[in-house]
């Protein structure tokens, strides 16, 4: 099945405390991406890849890091986690940045940061 | 950067009603798409319209690229309990893909 994958699903953690989430699709898609989701804000992108080793900044990089050191994966950072980072986080895909395909979405992450 | 414009908010309807929301931008897009977001589940797509103007049908839903391209509207008719989530609008234009705040829907039986 064609899919996203995005763990954990929800973590609580403390501020300071280095975390990674992470992200794998199994559609040999070119592009991903990281989103996070607040109230009244929608959906903001934080960083993107445009294929192995290629990332660059979305809308809301500040706090986060990325690496994309195979196709399937692109983990989101957080090396110093703070309370404004507490939100909804979605990692997507899809074939090529500028294609017309769908991109597709993982189920997202829940983080709370304490 | 500036995210896009969508009203309404919330909306709260009965069952069978027809539902309308929109989204607007002071930037063109190449590309309009809506999303739908069901509780505890990442977005999935609804439709994609590609052209200025373009109208486009997706069973119940139907959505149209407004002509200046800085606009888009979706409309879904004679709803259903099933419809309740959040609907997203996205403009895309090269590697900007912008989305709007979502409208919440509610569907009383």
């Amino acid at each position: 099945e064609a899919q996203v994958t995005q763990n954990p699903r929800y973590l609580i953690t403390v501020t300071g405390k280095k975390l990674t989430v992470t992200c794998s699709q199994n559609m040999n898609h070119e592009y991903m991406s990281w989103y996070r989701q607040d109230p009244g804000l929608g959906l903001r992108q934080i960083y993107y890849s445009m294929n192995v080793e290629v990332t660059d900044k979305g809308d809301v990089p500040e706090g986060y890091k990325v690496s994309r050191k195979e196709k399937r994966n692109f983990p989101l950072i957080l090396e110093s986690p703070s309370p404004n980072q507490t939100s909804l986080y979605f990692c997507a895909s899809s074939p090529t940045r500028v294609s017309k395909e769908t991109q597709y979405f993982g189920p997202g992450t829940r983080l709370l940061v304490l | 950067g500036q995210q896009l414009n969508q009203s309404p908010q919330s909306m709260f309807i009965q069952e069978g009603e027809d539902v309308s929301m929109n989204c607007t931008s002071s930037s063109i897009f190449n590309t309009w798409l809506w999303y739908k977001q069901d509780p505890g589940e990442g977005p999935v797509l609804l439709i994609a319209l590609y052209k200025a103007g373009e109208l486009t049908s997706n069973g119940r839903l139907t959505a149209q690229f407004g002509i200046t391209r800085k606009d888009s509207f979706l409309n879904i008719s004679a709803s259903i309990p099933s419809d309740v989530g959040i609907y997203f609008c996205a403009g895309q234009r090269n590697n900007d893909m912008r989305f709007g705040a979502g409208t919440r829907l509610t569907v009383k039986p």
